[in-house]
């Protein structure tokens, strides 16, 4: 019973925004949506997170829809070093867990 | 600041073997604990998260099990390991707020034979 939907791979060129959408339409009034993204054979990397507005910082941006049912990851200069595997997660509350959907494959192409 | 240990790096292990993986953390006290494991070429699957000493839920059914006899200590253990317990094992923790995230782990890159 998946919670997201996400498009399996994408292609970007190096120094284009990198756009990564996901479909949550399920989700919940409290629910939060994180994003998270997994170089090869390492741990996933926290990226960011959002429950209505949308958000920036350092490392991203995130586009949340009015009606919240979708998000959108934004990389504003993808680099080689952004290769990986993108996921987001709903979570709504402190004490759940986050349940992974199986992800973008994000290639940045030189 | 806080950090999370998690080893062996890599383990080979026989088919009916049984296992053992350690996550601590530090800098932090009551965190939230996860595993989490990837067999190749899928995604993070949840086996058992943690919000206590002694609490634990199980995600999935399997001949694996966790527990956490201190604050910041989980472990996985297996009285048997299957070919199919192969995988990309992953400890993370979290604080027990909304609007944090998790901080995972190195991993665990476990091989049965």
């Amino acid at each position: 019973d998946a919670k997201t939907t996400q498009p399996p791979s994408m292609d970007c060129a190096e120094g284009r925004a990198a756009n990564l959408p996901c479909n949550h339409s399920t989700i919940s009034g409290n629910e939060y949506v994180y994003w998270y993204r997994q170089i090869h054979s390492q741990g996933p990397q926290y990226i960011i997170h959002g429950l209505k507005n949308n958000e920036t910082n350092e490392m991203a941006s995130l586009i949340i829809t009015e009606d919240r049912k979708s998000s959108t990851l934004i990389l504003p200069h993808a680099t080689l070093r952004d290769t990986a595997v993108y996921y987001c997660a709903p979570r709504n509350s402190g004490n759940t867990p986050l349940v992974f959907g199986k992800g973008t494959r994000l290639s940045v192409i030189a | 600041s806080q950090t999370i240990h998690q080893w062996p790096a890599t383990l080979v292990q026989p088919v009916g073997s049984p296992l053992s993986l350690e996550c601590t953390v530090e800098g932090t006290s009551n965190p939230n604990l996860y595993w989490y494991r990837q067999a190749a070429g899928r995604g993070l699957q949840l086996l058992f998260y943690s919000v206590g000493i002694g609490q634990i839920s199980s995600e999935v059914p399997q001949n694996l099990s966790a527990s956490r006899p201190q604050d910041r200590q989980f472990i996985l253990s297996s009285k048997k390991l299957l070919l199919s317990d192969s995988g990309f094992y992953l400890c993370a923790w979290s604080v027990r707020r909304q609007g944090y995230g998790y901080t995972f782990g190195s991993g665990t890159r476990l091989t049965v034979v």
